[in-house]
């Protein structure tokens, strides 16, 4: 079982670019979440995919936007990127079954630097 | 709202001592408290959660926790600390948002065992 798997793992991109960050579930997950983990701080939740469709979304503004694919795959995109987007991202999958007590896996992250 | 505190942000432990990473919780409803570690520049890896029944839960890694509902409180635990056992640690809550679970996480102890 390959896990949640994300790429890339590093990203340098400049001020007011788009970046778009990938992620795999791990194998029987069919949701996934996004969260930002800026540096010395916790994850923060950005937003939540099932069905193909955002099921919540944290407190973050429109330029953060996903999507997920059919196969479970997800996509975070971030236009007009700032230097306050530079952090790690994480993605995470679980079993919508599973409910509140289920534990989600995370990947490894993106490192995203914005310069 | 769901929260957690961490409130410290560093605990210093000397190998084969015990270990003790605190966190104290704000729900409304049953809690549902997980337990995280963070290597790094890695992602977030399960150790425990709390469901419901027995106070003290056994995770990985000889990690255990101890569910305070009086003292609103979910303290990691270790009989013996190991040096490879420094990374970061988060507490996090579940919280169940139009039928999906996401993770409130607190800002993360740094826990440091020396030889």
């Amino acid at each position: 079982d390959a896990g949640v798997t994300q790429s890339p793992t590093h990203l340098i991109k400049t001020r007011g670019q788009q970046v778009t960050l990938r992620c795999s579930p791990k194998s029987g997950h069919d949701t996934v979440s996004w969260y930002q983990q800026a540096l010395g701080q916790g994850p923060q939740f950005i937003f939540q995919y099932y069905e193909e469709e955002e099921r919540q979304r944290g407190n973050f503004p429109d330029r953060f936007s996903g999507h997920q694919f059919p196969n479970y795959s997800s996509e975070l995109n971030v236009n007009a990127l700032l230097l306050g987007d530079s952090a790690l991202y994480l993605c995470a999958s679980s079993p919508v079954w599973g409910g509140e007590n289920t534990e989600a896996f995370f990947g490894q992250g993106t490192r995203l630097t914005v310069v | 709202a769901q929260s957690v505190a961490q409130p410290e942000d560093q605990v210093n432990v000397a190998e084969g001592n015990p270990l003790t990473v605190k966190c104290t919780y704000s729900v409304s409803g049953n809690p549902y408290l997980f337990w995280y570690v963070q290597y790094p520049n890695r992602g977030l890896q399960f150790l425990l959660k709390y469901i419901t029944g027995d106070n003290l839960v056994k995770g990985s890694y000889g990690f255990e926790a101890e569910f305070n509902k009086s003292q609103t409180s979910f303290h990691l635990k270790k009989p013996s600390a190991l040096v490879s056992d420094s990374a970061l640690y988060f507490c996090a809550v579940s919280h169940m948002n139009t039928g999906f679970q996401k993770l409130v996480f607190g800002t993360g102890t740094r826990l440091l065992v020396s030889p």
